[in-house]
């Protein structure tokens, strides 16, 4: 299948900085990408969806000024938690759609913890 | 996105066939069937999906039944890293509606 990368895999940051989370399409081009979180032992929640070149789409109840995401090419896609606090600690897990086709592909995950 | 109806949980011995139901019953026309597994701490895996034929590949067979009222995801022979979180998830083809909504699944336990 297709292979979706994020990086960092695992990011630890101070309360009240904030830090980014690459999500790369590395053998596609996806115009779209969607970005998720998830709590231990709970299931994944859609945050938003990212289209490129255009603003990003976001879920009901996920604050846009503190998820920032941008999409500004065909296989790249950022989430930025600004200002992150503990309750933001928990599990990215970005994944875009394969422009040529319709099956979503997942990248790994990414582990954010706010001391 | 219709919502699915999955058993929590499911045990299967190594080398049985793990079969996973799943019900969608308020599936419409236009959506098709996804099935996806998470291993634990990694990103979903695509497994397969469809539309009203079954479909097989290389890691498994979809039985959709022909009312599409529900659905089986059939790992033949389940091995021990086949033990993951399952997600069926019904979902529109194309368009702003597409995004894949996660429910919570069914944890299969493959044991010895």
């Amino acid at each position: 299948g297709a292979v979706v990368s994020q990086h960092p895999s695992r990011v630890i940051c101070k309360s009240g900085t904030s830090v980014k989370i690459e999500c790369r399409s590395l053998d596609f081009q996806a115009t779209t990408m969607f970005w998720y979180r998830q709590f231990p032992k709970k299931s994944l929640m859609l945050m938003a969806t990212s289209n490129e070149g255009s603003k990003a789409t976001y879920e009901q109840g996920v604050e846009k000024d503190k998820f920032l995401i941008n999409h500004a090419s065909l296989t790249l896609s950022t989430l930025t938690v600004t200002s992150a606090h503990p309750e933001d600690s928990s599990f990215y897990i970005c994944s875009a759609k394969v422009h040529s086709g319709n099956t979503i592909y997942f990248g790994e995950g990414s582990w954010l913890t706010v001391v | 996105d219709a919502k699915t109806t999955q058993p929590p949980s499911m045990d299967c011995a190594e080398g049985r066939a793990a079969n996973l139901p799943c019900n969608h019953s308020t599936i419409s026309g236009n959506e098709y069937v996804y099935w996806y597994r998470q291993i634990h701490s990694q990103g979903p895996q695509y497994i397969i999906h469809g539309l009203k034929n079954n479909e097989t590949n290389e890691m498994a067979s979809l039985i959709i039944t022909e009312d599409r009222k529900s659905s089986t995801l059939i790992l033949p022979h389940a091995t021990l890293r086949d033990t993951a979180v399952y997600y069926c998830i019904v979902r529109f083809y194309t368009g702003t509606a597409s995004k894949l909504t996660f429910g919570t699944g069914t944890r299969l336990q493959v044991t010895l």
